[in-house]
């Protein structure tokens, strides 16, 4: 069964230092990966997905698969980026997106 | 076009009624899911719906927990003999399924907010 872990309930960093935010995965195929934030009275909304490569908002995600790993990082936090952030594995067919248990995100000024 | 949207946005019951929170979808998704996120306890699974397939049902917590999908579009959770441990914010999801980049991103919608007093 695919699982998601985020091993951290609350991740607190300076302004200004570097982020990174952990989520390891349980599945032996070709998964896809995302990565979900809920800021502060918002929806809960797509961030990143790893098929698009691409970088949002400073944040990037790598997917190792040797290390079946997606840690979500950013080189300078802002305060902006205080949210909950949660990790999702999709594995195919007519299964259902797995998320983790999430990690807030608290950028101290 | 109008994102997801759930209702009512609160609701506040006497332990041991029944409530029920409605879902109404993107319109087209195929896909729609229902989740609970209590303090400190992240976002927990309910149950997932995927076009004509029989619902996935793993997550839901006690046989008190029900969901169904009319016509393929607007969902209903209902909690029967609701218990103080039910109070959360209820979210509801949806997703096109499958786009030529993958599978579709989730949609949120804003919660209903449960309050068991």
């Amino acid at each position: 069964a695919q699982r998601v872990t985020q091993p951290e309930k609350l991740l607190s960093v300076f302004k200004g230092a570097p982020v990174e935010l952990k989520c390891n995965y349980s599945y032996s195929g070709s998964p896809e990966l995302f990565w979900y934030v809920q800021y502060s009275r918002q929806r809960l909304q797509l961030l990143l997905r790893h098929i698009s490569r691409e970088s949002i908002k400073g944040f990037t995600a790598d997917l190792n698969k040797g290390e079946t790993s997606f840690h979500l990082k950013k080189p300078f936090a802002q305060e902006e980026d205080s949210a909950m952030y949660y990790c999702a594995l999709y594995s195919g067919g007519y299964q259902k997106v797995t998320f983790g248990t999430g990690t807030k995100l608290q950028v101290i000024p | 076009g109008a994102g997801v949207s759930q209702s009512p946005s609160n609701k506040v019951t006497e332990k041991g009624k029944d409530v029920e929170l409605r879902c109404d979808p993107i319109s087209g998704h195929t896909a729609l899911y229902w989740y609970r996120q209590s303090l400190g306890q992240g976002l927990e699974f309910l149950i997932y719906f995927q076009g004509n397939s029989a619902p996935d049902k793993s997550g839901l917590p006690s046989d008190r927990f029900s969901a169904e999908r009319t016509g393929g579009s607007v969902s209903t959770l209902t909690i029967q003999r609701t218990q103080q441990e039910d109070s959360a914010v209820y979210l509801c999801a949806s997703s096109s399924g499958w786009t030529t980049g993958g599978i579709d991103e989730q949609y949120f919608g804003p919660g209903t907010r449960l309050t068991v007093t």
